[in-house]
């Protein structure tokens, strides 16, 4: 039961460089989820998606990009890496079964990506 | 907007009680709550789908008033394990959005 997996689990990246953050669920869930968690803060939302093809943003998508090709696969893209993104990532996904036009499923969460900006 | 949640850091003695709320300006459908331990992912705790609802875990529970667009997380009997930072989440048009977060410290 692999769930989902995050890589790499550390990155240091220069300024101006860009990555790709790789997650994948194995349990056939709809919605997915990245969030970053910067040091003694909360959890901000970058990007979700409700489904292969469909993406929007969260409250802090500008620098970020995502793709949704498939159900499992969620990669988050960074062009030009500025020291503002240094940051924990999370990556979580949930069925999303929704009632009153909203999910009530539980997140499953990622073990977090470790990236540097120097 | 994200929920605010209060207190923003609790210290207690094993066998004590603590209360974190989460509050929100507009209407709540839902709230969860998560429970994060130092250097690891969030961990889900609950979800309280209607108001008046009330669930339990243990010896922690929440209650959701959704006339008053707020929940409760009650924590009885505080163990060392309970120790960690304490999120509740609300949705805002298929998005989670976290609270800012509680601090959790149990001490021996």
């Amino acid at each position: 039961n692999a769930g989902v997996t995050q890589t790499p689990k550390f990155r240091i990246l220069k300024i101006g460089q860009s990555m790709t953050l790789q997650c994948a669920q194995d349990m056939n869930h709809n919605y997915m989820y990245w969030y970053r968690q910067d040091p003694g803060m909360g959890l901000k939302l970058i990007y979700y998606s409700v489904g292969a093809g469909i993406t929007d943003k969260g409250e802090v998508p500008n620098g970020y990009n995502v793709s949704r090709s498939t159900t499992e696969d969620f990669p988050l893209r960074l062009e030009l890496a500025a020291p503002s993104q240094t940051s924990v990532y999370f990556c979580a996904s949930s069925y999303g079964r929704t009632g009153r036009g909203e999910t009530n499923e539980k997140l499953f969460f990622g073990s977090g990506t470790q990236l540097s900006v120097l | 907007q994200q929920p605010v949640q209060s207190p923003q850091a609790v210290i207690l003695r094993e066998g004590e009680d603590a209360v974190i709320n989460c509050s929100s300006s507009k209407a709540l459908y839902s709230v969860h709550w998560y429970r994060q331990k130092h250097g690891e992912a969030p961990v889900f705790l609950m979800i309280l789908l209607k108001g008046g609802e009330q669930k339990g875990h243990d010896k922690i529970s929440a209650s959701f008033n959704e006339k008053k667009q707020q929940s409760s997380l009650y924590l009885t009997a505080s163990q060392l394990s309970y120790s960690g930072t304490y999120f509740c989440g609300t949705l805002r048009g298929g998005k989670l959005i976290f609270g800012q977060g509680t601090e959790l410290s149990v001490k021996p």
